[in-house]
């Protein structure tokens, strides 16, 4: 098991660009979530999907935003019409369903730079 | 609403000595507090989980304590090493919604030898 998986690391693109994220959690981890964590701040929780089912998004995701995860293992992140305020560090994690105290377990995330 | 806060400026300590980072939260009764590192550059990594009816937790160096009354968790580092260096980050179990996690700003620790 490698643990959490990110694609791409990095990501510039130009204001109005469409760009997607691409995360793969621990194999078996029901649980998938995203965050998003700007320069000296805490991660701020985006969406939670539990197997293909997206349960919550954060008030935080705006309609320019969509996540899936349509057979329960990876999960893709889109974000269309990128404004430079989406610049950030966007972070993948998973937890399995027995962990009923959700302990998380983080990927590298991916960094995006809007021009 | 809920807040979470933790000490904003960096903590500078000599190598060896114990480090203390504090967590305090306000408006909000969490089932349980966690607390993860975090280097530049990569996600956190999940270091020690203490529940609302545990007052102290301990793992190898690292020491957590949750005090419900005063709404606050301390976050303690013996012998610290420089490779100790991280943010660390406090996380609480949020109040509504599905069971997912609420994360303060985070603070700087810096181990000099």
């Amino acid at each position: 098991d490698t643990g959490v998986s990110q694609d791409p690391r990095h990501k510039i693109t130009k204001r109005g660009q469409n760009v997607t994220f691409r995360c793969d959690p621990i194999s078996e981890h029901n649980r998938l979530y995203w965050y998003r964590q700007t320069l000296g701040q805490g991660p701020e929780f985006l969406t939670y999907f539990q197997n293909e089912a997206q349960l919550e998004k954060s008030r935080l995701l705006s309609d320019r935003f969509s996540a899936e995860r349509p057979k329960g293992s990876f999960s893709t992140l889109e974000i269309q019409r990128t404004e430079q305020g989406d610049s950030a560090m966007y972070l993948c994690a998973s937890s399995p369903r027995r962990d009923s105290q959700e302990t998380q377990y983080f990927g590298p995330g991916t960094r995006l730079l809007v021009l | 609403s809920q807040k979470i806060e933790q000490n904003s400026e960096a903590l500078n300590i000599q190598e060896g000595k114990t480090a203390t980072l504090t967590c305090n939260y306000t408006n909000y009764s969490p089932a349980y507090l966690q607390w993860y590192r975090q280097d530049p550059g990569r996600g956190p990594v999940f270091l020690l989980l203490i529940r609302e009816n545990e007052k102290e937790k301990r793992k190898e160096r690292l020491k957590v304590t949750f005090d419900t009354t005063l709404k606050q968790s301390l976050f303690h580092i013996t012998a610290s090493q420089p490779a100790d260096s991280a943010t660390y980050l406090c996380a609480l179990h949020r109040l509504s919604g599905y069971s997912t996690l609420t994360f303060g700003k985070g603070t700087m620790l810096l181990v000099s030898p």
